[in-house]
């Protein structure tokens, strides 16, 4: 049982540039979440997708954010016209949509930082 | 809205010996979910216990238990016969209703000294 994995895991970037994450869920989950972390403060949400549907978005993402889940499976994150401000740990996590719980389970995370 | 409220930048236990580390939250939900996380220096966040909001009896998973006390709004998570490797950062967070998305207090960081 593989967990949730997240490429990269470091990305370093110019202010201006756009990037792109990658998020692999846990195979039998249909939740899929991208939250962001800044120093010192715990992850806040961004967006959630169930199967491949995009289900919530916080306003926190601004428009030059968008994620993708074409399929149901992985998801994308990108950023447009990075800024320093975007600078943070992206976590991706995945859940079940039924159960007792709904735990989340968390990837590693990717570290971007805009010089 | 939904606020979780962690009031301890940072707790300090011995080995070996028990901690609490408090969580607050307000919510108008009937129906929520409650969690901790902890996140090791590493930075991978790891599920520890949830609380159902229906959930009579407190959660407990090992050494770790959820005081939850539903009126005070409070799910304070004990750590019990506390060991170096829970040196970390400790995440209180809960989900309501329909929602999916959790939402998290500020976090406390917890250092367990030989």
């Amino acid at each position: 049982d593989t967990g949730v994995s997240q490429n990269p895991r470091h990305k370093i970037t110019k202010r201006g540039q756009n990037v792109t994450f990658r998020c692999d869920p846990i195979s039998e989950h249909n939740r899929l979440y991208w939250y962001r972390q800044t120093l010192g403060q715990g992850p806040e949400f961004l967006t959630y997708f169930q199967n491949e549907a995009q289900l919530e978005k916080s306003r926190l993402l601004s428009d030059r954010f968008s994620a993708e889940r074409p399929k149901g499976s992985f998801s994308t994150l990108e950023i447009q016209r990075t800024e320093q401000g975007d600078s943070a740990m992206y976590l991706c996590a995945s859940s079940l949509s039924w159960g007792p719980t709904y735990e989340q389970y968390f990837g590693p995370g990717t570290r971007l930082t805009v010089t | 809205a939904q606020k979780i409220t962690q009031t301890q930048p940072g707790m300090f236990v011995q080995e070996k010996e028990a901690v609490t580390l408090d969580c607050t939250y307000d919510t108008s939900d009937q129906s929520y979910g409650l969690f901790w996380y902890k996140q090791p220096s590493s930075g991978e966040m790891i599920f520890l216990i949830y609380q159902g909001s229906y959930d009579e009896q407190n959660a407990t998973e090992g050494r770790y238990s959820l005081n939850f006390q539903k009126a005070r709004k409070s799910a304070n998570l004990v750590i019990s016969a506390s060991q170096l490797g829970d040196s970390a950062m400790y995440f209180c967070a809960m989900n309501g209703g329909s929602q999916g998305n959790l939402i998290f207090g500020k976090g406390t960081k917890l250092s367990v000294k030989p």
